[in-house]
């Protein structure tokens, strides 16, 4: 176990839908990364935050936001969902911002279809 | 081309076998990730590597930094370790970029 709880572990959806995911970090974790890996793509870097703050931005469509609250959970906003979106998404946590020296915990990810 | 290539994309060895699993990328970096993702989907971290070598059981990370070259052994290889293997580099950002990884079954 990680320590890095994502929910829901699966969602199935409609196109032009809207839908929410949510992590929460291994404790004491300020760093929070959204991953999204697709059969064509492969995994992807979305978005980090730092202790509330956004750290870095990666291939994040414009139909997608995140944040983090302050008790450092993260929720990912998926909107006008296209079967395109149709993908595992992961988060993981990290202690400080600068993962470079530290590993990184995955959460078990959830799966989105789009249908 | 991508920035990250793995090989060999599937691997398949018997138990106990040694196995040797290749990342190479194009772009200077500050650190590399090696994960594990098992059949269920889950991401394991296995190692972090900024240089040198590293060894967590039967697992053994290595890096060149001169040559843009890390490997991944394994030693007794044994059918639990059937995974996704996954490289991932991290350059002067917090942006990982990932391999598109090796798929490896071990069979008794």
């Amino acid at each position: 176990d990680s320590g890095v709880t994502q929910t829901p572990k699966h969602l199935i959806t409609a196109t032009g839908q809207r839908v929410t995911l949510r992590c929460s970090p291994r404790s004491g974790d300020l760093s929070v990364y959204w991953y999204q890996q697709s059969l064509d793509q492969g995994l992807q870097f979305l978005i980090q935050y730092y202790n509330g703050e956004e750290r870095a931005k990666g291939n994040i469509l414009e139909r997608f936001s995140a944040q983090q609250f302050p008790d450092l959970h993260s929720e990912l906003n998926l909107s006008s969902l296209e079967l395109g979106d149709s993908a595992l998404y992961f988060c993981a946590s990290s202690a400080g911002f600068r993962p470079t020296n530290e590993k990184l915990f995955f959460g078990s990810g959830t799966q989105l279809s789009v249908l | 081309k991508n920035e990250v290539e793995q090989s060999p994309q599937n691997l398949t060895a018997q138990e106990g076998e040694f196995i040797t699993i290749n990342c190479s990328y194009s772009v200077g970096i500050s650190a590399l990730h090696w994960l594990q993702q098992h059949p269920g989907g889950g991401i394991v971290s296995l190692f972090m590597l900024s240089s040198g070598k590293k060894k967590h059981g039967r697992l053994i990370a290595t890096i060149n930094i001169q040559e843009k070259h890390s490997s991944l052994h394994i030693t007794a290889s044994h059918p639990r370790d059937s995974a996704v293997y996954i490289c991932a580099v991290r350059r002067n950002t917090d942006k990982l970029i990932f391999g598109t990884g090796t798929r490896l079954q071990v069979f008794p």
